[in-house]
């Protein structure tokens, strides 16, 4: 079974500027959630999509960051503009249902350095 | 007060010691208990999971729960230089909607 897909793994890039990342949760899969690790803490929930509903984005800074799960597979995390202390590693992980929370898959990460 | 609080460490040990990582919480609605290990550079590793109290064993680890002290464990017998890694401790409510993790502990196992 393939894992939780996620690019690209590294960017770099200056303040002001904007950027994507992409995630393909587990095949079948309903629920899919992004991450924020900054370096030396645990992961902090950005969003939850539900399918292609959100469930959970009371984290997510909307002035600067969107995320959009279109068809309820995978999902694409925007920000714009980035800022210096949006340096982090962004984690995408999925779960067989909401209620399964408890067993999340996650995806290798895109670390974010922000100049 | 953090809902999580783990001790980052770094925690180190010779190979071969039982090695004792720990959470304390304070939301009493957090039912699921979970521990996930991560590599440097890695994303997260889903270890093992606990529904409410009791323990719960696979292979070398064990994972504790004692929700009337609001404290969670996972022991790892027989450490290996290969589990050095940080391990979070994370916790869901009944439904298994919120999650929240901790922070980490550092583990280094010296062969």
């Amino acid at each position: 079974e393939a894992g939780v897909a996620q690019s690209p793994r590294y960017k770099i890039i200056e303040k002001r500027q904007s950027v994507a990342f992409w995630c393909n949760p587990i095949s079948g899969h309903a629920t899919l959630y992004w991450y924020q690790q900054i370096l030396g803490q645990g992961p902090k929930l950005l969003i939850q999509f539900q399918n292609n509903g959100v469930v959970d984005d009371s984290q997510l800074p909307k002035d600067r960051f969107s995320a959009e799960r279109l068809k309820g597979v995978d999902s694409t995390l925007k920000i714009q503009p980035a800022k210096l202390e949006d340096s982090a590693v962004y984690l995408c992980a999925s779960s067989l249902a909401g209620g399964a929370g408890y067993e999340q898959y996650f995806g290798p990460g895109t670390r974010l350095t922000v100049t | 007060q953090k809902e999580v609080e783990q001790d980052p460490g770094p925690l180190s040990v010779p190979e071969g010691a039982i090695v004792s990582l720990n959470c304390t919480y304070s939301n009493s609605a957090f039912q699921y208990f979970m521990w996930y290990r991560q590599y440097s550079r890695k994303g997260p590793e889903l270890l093992m999971y606990t529904y409410s109290s009791g323990n719960k064993e696979d292979g070398r680890f064990t994972a504790q729960v004692d929700k009337s002290s609001k404290y969670i464990s996972l022991f790892i017998r027989d450490s290996q230089p290969s589990d050095s890694a940080t391990y979070l401790c994370a916790m869901s409510d009944t439904g298994g909607f919120k999650t929240i993790f901790g922070a980490g502990t550092r583990l280094f196992v010296k062969a």
